[in-house]
């Protein structure tokens, strides 16, 4: 079974504190998403990645960054949180595209944020 | 407009119901339709995943893709509580991108 963890379930933070959530898979998969979930506007992708440090913005990248120094691991970092970044972020992986036609993203239980 | 449009909910039904959920969506381009199901406080898991038009089945599961209208269905058969949840509908262009747009979900409860 694919298993994709998140470091923290809660998480509260302060206005302007930097943010580190982490994401570790254990499946080899290639390729690693941040999605944010609001209510009303569902999954929205953050930054995604294809390979070690490679990255790639999604739709909504502005206030956020991310790093992958390996290929099991992936983190998204808030360098100064905002109220308007409270949410819940989800990490996902997937094997490289090609390989499967049925291949999926796997995802993480989520990490619910919230910044005061 | 949306890519994909998802009616929230909630929609509520008694236990043992007929459940359709479903999604319409706007790309003529996507051949990739999957269903996920995210229980309260967890993270989004596979649920049913098919391949252009056409039925696929699992257990009291089905998926339905009728690209023509541009329209995806997910039926639960017998419903169970722990069926309660919400279930996001995705889709892909072809499966050498995999960028998946989502729909918002929608919000299930099954009484008893």
């Amino acid at each position: 079974d694919v298993k994709v963890t998140q470091s923290s379930r809660y998480l509260v933070k302060r206005t302007g504190e930097k943010v580190f959530l982490e994401c570790v898979q254990d499946m080899d998969h290639e390729n690693m998403f941040w999605y944010r979930q609001d209510p009303g506007l569902g999954l929205r992708l953050i930054y995604f990645s294809y390979d070690v440090k490679m990255k790639e913005k999604g739709d909504i990248p502005e206030g956020y960054s991310v790093s992958r120094e390996k290929k099991e691991r992936f983190s998204l970092i808030l360098e100064s949180a905002s109220t308007n970044q409270t949410s819940m972020y989800l990490c996902a992986s997937s094997s490289m595209p090609g390989t499967k036609t049925t291949d999926t993203q796997y995802f993480g239980p989520g990490t619910r944020l919230t910044v005061l | 407009q949306k890519e994909v449009e998802q009616d929230p909910g909630p929609l509520s039904v008694p236990e043992g119901a007929i459940v359709s959920l479903n999604c319409t969506y706007s790309n003529s381009a996507f051949q990739y339709f999957m269903w996920y199901r995210q229980y309260s406080r967890k993270g989004p898991e596979l649920l049913m995943y098919t391949y252009s038009s056409g039925n696929k089945e699992d257990g009291r599961f089905t998926a339905q893709v009728d690209k023509s209208s541009k329209y995806i269905s997910l039926f639960i058969r017998d419903s169970q509580p722990s069926d309660s949840a919400t279930y996001l509908c995705a889709m892909r262009r072809s499966y050498n991108t995999d960028k998946l747009i989502f729909g918002t979900g929608t919000r299930l409860q099954v009484f008893p």
